[in-house]
């Protein structure tokens, strides 16, 4: 089965510096997806980025970046130049590509804060 | 403007009343997802649709219907809502079989 694991709960951090939230994952199939999504305040769930294992350059979309790391099944996600507005929910997710159906497997989230 | 919209964004129902959310998407996608979410569950997937007339069963099925009358709109029916079900939900739209999702604003539901 697969499992997506956050542990840390919570992070603050100044505005414009760089932040890094932490993802590990399980999974025994040899392809799969990885993304990062972001729930602002509102609720809205908002896709950000994705990897897919059998790359090996780190995926980037704006001032997000990825930390792929798949001997470790580890997938950071960087923030560079945080802004206010990126105080927000943070979630890992995965799917793999055996499975029948696409289903997302998501972690339990990181709170992000971005102070002045 | 917003590519996937849920409707009513809130609802109070009556224990043992039929509530159904719809859901509606413009990305011209195949699949369609409905997830639930609740404190310290994260999401977890209800039922999901590989398009017109299809729809399967996820990973917490029971007290819950969906159908899929089209590839723009897709529901998820209580025919006997229970306080249990009270939760926010959110409707998802994808592309291809593994790749990212696309989520609704959610509708936060309330069963007294």
């Amino acid at each position: 089965a697969q499992k997506v694991t956050q542990t840390q709960t919570s992070i603050s951090v100044m505005e414009k510096t760089t932040v890094t939230m932490d993802c590990v994952y399980e999974t025994r199939d040899s392809s799969y997806f990885l993304f990062w999504y972001k729930q602002t305040a509102s609720g809205e769930i908002v896709f950000l980025i994705r990897q897919d294992s059998y790359k090996k350059e780190n995926a980037t979309e704006g001032h997000y970046s990825l930390n792929f790391q798949k001997p470790k099944s580890s997938i950071g996600l960087i923030i560079t130049a945080t802004q206010i507005e990126d105080s927000a929910v943070y979630f890992c997710a995965m799917s793999v590509a055996s499975s029948s159906f696409s289903k997302l497997v998501f972690g339990q989230g990181t709170s992000l804060s971005v102070v002045p | 403007e917003a590519a996937v919209t849920q409707s009513p964004r809130n609802k109070v129902a009556v224990t043992g009343g039929k509530v159904t959310l719809s859901c509606n998407q413009t990305n011209n996608h195949n699949n369609m997802y409905w997830y639930r979410q609740d404190t310290g569950h994260g999401l977890r997937l209800i039922h999901y649709s590989y398009g017109a007339g299809s729809t399967e069963k996820g990973d917490i099925p029971d007290g819950y219907k969906a159908s899929r009358p089209s590839q723009e709109n897709f529901s998820l029916i209580l025919e006997l809502a229970t306080p249990s079900q009270t939760s926010v939900y959110f409707c998802a739209s994808g592309d291809w079989d593994y790749y990212e999702q696309y989520f609704g604003p959610g509708t936060r539901l309330t069963v007294l």
